[in-house]
């Protein structure tokens, strides 16, 4: 099984800041990458595919980057309804999730 | 618009049995991979189980490898979770998502609690 690790675990920022999110996998996993929202309540939202693809609907502020075992997600410029628990995924093996970085206001 | 609406969730006793249904519409389903993806309470997201596009082929996780069925009916546009011998640790909110390389969109979700 390929265990995600983000980091870190808690993220607290103001509206209008920029957000960095970690996601390192225990191996390789190329560019089979996603990035999720969740909000309180509600289902995850597909934000970035394949390291780095905006899905659908997806503002520009929000960007994708990294290969092999590192990724990213930033954040440009933090909105209101942007502060959620934020969960990476890969799909090089069977599906894992990594265990979630809540963003927080400050 | 694509929807997917879960169903069948509730109280079950441990060692009894679920099946959860999802309801889809807004897309060809037969074309797609439809998954089956769980949150604990206050927990991450851990996938459970896949069912192909190509009518037969299934994927389960190693912690419901087998207690659990997916199967779908594509003339219903469903699919549908069986859980077998249930246990504690499957108490969860079960989403129905399409496909498996990404899941997307997902359903509400329908709660599964595990206790006598």
């Amino acid at each position: 099984e390929i265990v995600l690790t983000q980091s870190p675990a808690t993220l607290s920022l103001s509206p209008g800041e920029r957000a960095t999110l970690s996601c390192r996998a225990s191996q390789s996993v190329n560019r089979y990458l996603a990035w999720y929202q969740q909000k309180p309540g509600q289902a995850p939202r597909l934000l970035i595919y394949d390291a780095s693809n905006r899905a659908t609907g997806i503002p520009a502020r929000f960007s994708g980057s990294g290969s092999g075992r590192d990724f990213t997600l930033t954040i440009s410029s933090l909105e209101p309804e942007d502060f959620a628990v934020y969960y990476c995924q890969q799909r090089f093996n069977w599906p894992t999730f990594g265990q979630g970085t809540r963003l927080e206001i400050k | 618009e694509v929807q997917l609406l879960e169903s069948g969730g509730g109280l079950v006793q441990p060692g009894g049995s679920l099946r959860l249904s999802c309801a889809a519409s807004g897309f060809t389903f037969s074309n797609y991979a439809m998954s089956w993806v769980r949150q604990a309470p206050g927990k991450g997201l851990e996938w459970v189980s896949t069912f192909s596009s190509d009518g037969y082929t299934t994927f389960d996780a190693d912690s419901v490898k087998g207690r659990s069925i997916i199967s779908r009916d594509n003339s219903k546009m469903a699919v549908y979770l069986q859980m077998n011998s249930v246990r504690g640790e499957d108490t969860a909110v079960y989403f129905c998502a399409r496909n498996w390389e990404e899941f997307d969109p997902w359903g509400q979700g329908t709660l599964v609690t595990v206790s006598s």
